[in-house]
């Protein structure tokens, strides 16, 4: 079946403009996160949706960072007022229950400039 | 929390030889233990899994574990390794209680090159 898809699969964007980026997880799966994958910080837990239940948005960086998740499935990484700090590739995942193995898309290079 | 330590950032072998990537992790509570693979410019691929039961586990492209709970390890072993292997590998676990449930948390990757 499909996997994990994630859009743009780059995106150059200038200082201070906002992005939005992407996630269509496998359907089915109740879980979705997003990660950040940067030189000199490996991968970092961003957020995670789980079902019906509040987001732990532990992981986001600065309240620049916001993310939904519409109808249980695609979701939406937001970030407002980029920062060349922001670059980095943004990797979507989904489970089907929240504790078994993720299933990662292929990512959203983005670069500040 | 729970911590995931990768003890090697690179590792070059040459191809057919044998290969151990090592991770250690630390956590309160009770995990379950993942590796992943990233070829380049891709997203990461599962390799292999620990949730119960054996503590030797089987993976894909010929990857075994074993999870070793006194020493609270999970090292990544492949008998004879191909050129087609070079890429970077990570350890990751998420704990199945506590504050971080359900959080996946990485160590900081291997990068594996194999030589001809």
């Amino acid at each position: 079946g499909a996997g994990v898809s994630q859009s743009p699969s780059n995106k150059v964007t200038e200082k201070g403009k906002d992005v939005e980026l992407r996630c269509d997880p496998i359907s089915g799966h109740t879980a979705l996160y997003w990660y950040r994958q940067s030189l000199g910080q490996g991968l970092e837990f961003l957020i995670y949706f789980q079902g019906n239940s509040a987001p732990d948005k532990s992981g986001l960086p600065s309240d620049r960072f916001s993310a939904e998740r519409t109808g249980g499935s695609v979701s939406t990484l937001t970030i407002q007022r980029t920062q060349q700090e922001d670059s980095a590739v943004y990797l979507c995942a989904s489970s089907r229950d929240g504790l078994r193995e993720q299933y990662f898309g292929p990512g959203t290079r983005l670069t500040v400039t | 929390a729970q911590s995931v330590t990768q003890l090697d950032s690179q590792v070059p072998v040459f191809e057919e030889a044998p290969v151990e990537l090592r991770c250690n992790y630390s956590s309160s509570v009770s995990v379950y233990l993942f590796w992943y693979v990233q070829y380049p410019n891709q997203g990461l691929q599962l390799l292999l899994k620990y949730l119960s039961g054996s503590t030797l586990v089987k993976g894909i492209n010929g990857f075994e574990a074993e999870f070793n709970k006194s020493q609270t390890s999970f090292h990544l072993r492949k008998p004879s390794v191909h050129i087609s292997d070079t890429a970077e590998y990570f350890c990751a676990v998420i704990p199945i209680g506590g504050t971080s449930y359900g959080k996946l948390t990485f160590g900081q990757g291997t990068i594996l090159t194999v030589h001809p």
